[in-house]
């Protein structure tokens, strides 16, 4: 167990629709990483959030969108989702200048 | 633009073995590179790093060593293990910020 959990485990939704992704960091960790991984693809850096701002961004899409609150949790929100969208989206979390990020075990999000 | 890179899918490799997996970046200002492992349906898990101002690390049977002249790393298992099936992503980063990965090799241990 990493100690960060994501919600759902996995999310079935029409073409079209919206959906929310839940990320609750290890406690003390104040980054929040979203990454996608779309079959039999690497982890693409999506969006990187640190104590509540945003601090990079990767490749992604205009239709997704992010935010960090103020307990540290973060949301990944994906609109208009399209077939394409379908993969594994992977939360991580980290302390400032750790080793390493620790992942959640992702969410599997199945677009139809 | 991929910025790590492993050009091998897949590796297949017999118990007790040594298992190589190689990674290439492209982005000289990576100052800290580390090997995740992945099982199926599970995230990633951290395995080894490595900074920049080494050259090799060793944690049991997995070493990690770091070629800078050539932008290159390895990761060595000694012996392979039918558990250390998995995907294993090499990851580098600058400073403190977001992790590069790259697409993965797939390594099967044979018994």
């Amino acid at each position: 167990d990493s100690g960060v959990t994501q919600t759902p485990k996995h999310l079935i939704t029409a073409t079209g629709q919206r959906v929310t992704l839940r990320c609750s960091p290890r406690s003390g960790d104040l980054s929040v990483y979203w990454y996608q991984q779309s079959l039999d693809q690497g982890l693409q850096f999506l969006i990187h959030y640190y104590n509540g701002e945003e601090r990079a961004k990767g490749n992604i899409l205009e239709r997704f969108s992010a935010q960090q609150f103020p307990d540290l949790h973060s949301e990944l929100n994906l609109s208009s989702l399209e077939l394409g969208d379908s993969a594994l989206y992977f939360c991580a979390s980290s302390v400032e200048g750790g080793e390493g990020a620790f992942f959640g075990q992702g969410t599997r999000l199945t677009v139809v | 633009d991929q910025q790590v890179k492993q050009n091998s899918p897949s590796l297949s490799v017999q118990e007790g073995r040594i298992s190589i997996l190689n990674c290439d970046y492209t982005n000289s200002m990576f100052d800290y590179f580390l090997w995740y492992k992945k099982y199926p349906a599970e995230g990633p898990t951290f395995l080894i790093s490595i900074s920049s101002i080494k050259d090799k690390n060793e944690d049991g049977r997995f070493t990690v060593f770091l070629n800078k002249s050539a932008k290159h790393l390895s990761l060595h298992i000694v012996p392979s293990q039918p558990g250390d099936s998995a995907v294993y992503f090499c990851a580098a980063r600058v400073g403190a910020n977001n992790l590069f990965f790259g697409t993965g090799t797939r390594l099967t241990v044979i018994p």
